[in-house]
């Protein structure tokens, strides 16, 4: 049953604090994102990975850390930095080199304390 | 620089009627678009793409019809139906880059 998984389904963060979402997923695709989401607004892109040990900045990637140890892993960090976090964080992936039908998680609601 | 745009915040459809969403693009570059669909607290969930040598493309109820003319794409439901009722997000790429995404088009399908 193949899927991208995303935990916690939601998370509060206190002042100051950071926080790790998580992200897994068993489709074998090479290619994960992360996006937010606000009230009335589309996706943005914070960071994307194409492979193993690489990422880079997308759109908004400012207050935010990612990493990408393992194929079906992109955990997305919230650091204190970030002075807005309170949004929908989406997790997707996709097959490279087959355009870019991405494929998504549940997402996590982020709040702030 | 809003590259793909979806110019009607919400649509409201009888049930059995044809939904028409709209979606715009500045990026004479892109050449590849998708429809995805969104239940609110969920991840989207694709729907339909198209690529540039295509100017329609039709699954089930769902047809996607692209004008690249005019930069202009849309999605047609036909019948609709309430479970349709989401938000309903285009987006566009060039191939093997990011997805660029609208800002969605809310859509109440009334039984």
């Amino acid at each position: 049953d193949g899927g991208i998984t995303q935990s916690p389904k939601y998370l509060f963060r206190k002042e100051g604090q950071n926080v790790t979402l998580s992200c897994e997923q068993n489709l074998n695709h090479d290619a994960m994102y992360w996006y937010r989401q606000d009230p009335g607004q589309g996706l943005r892109l914070i960071y994307y990975s194409q492979i193993v040990n690489d990422f880079q900045k997308g759109d908004i990637a400012e207050g935010y850390s990612v990493s990408r140890e393992k194929k079906e892993s992109f955990p997305l960090t919230v650091t204190s930095a970030q002075k807005n976090p309170t949004a929908f964080y989406l997790c997707a992936s996709s097959i490279m080199g087959e355009g870019e039908t991405q494929y998504f998680g549940p997402g996590t609601r982020l709040l702030v304390l | 620089d809003q590259q793909v745009k979806q110019n009607s915040p919400s649509l409201s459809v009888q049930e059995g009627r044809i939904s028409i969403l709209n979606c715009d693009y500045t990026n004479s570059m892109f050449d590849y678009f998708l429809w995805y669909k969104k239940y609110p607290a969920e991840g989207p969930t694709f729907l339909i793409s198209i690529s540039s040598i295509k100017d329609k493309n039709e699954d089930g109820r769902f047809t996607v019809f692209l004008n690249k003319s005019a930069k202009h794409l849309s999605l047609h439901i036909v019948p609709s139906q309430p479970g349709d009722s989401a938000v309903y997000f285009c987006a566009a790429s060039e191939w093997g880059n990011k997805l660029v995404f609208g800002a969605g088009t809310i859509l109440r399908v009334k039984s």
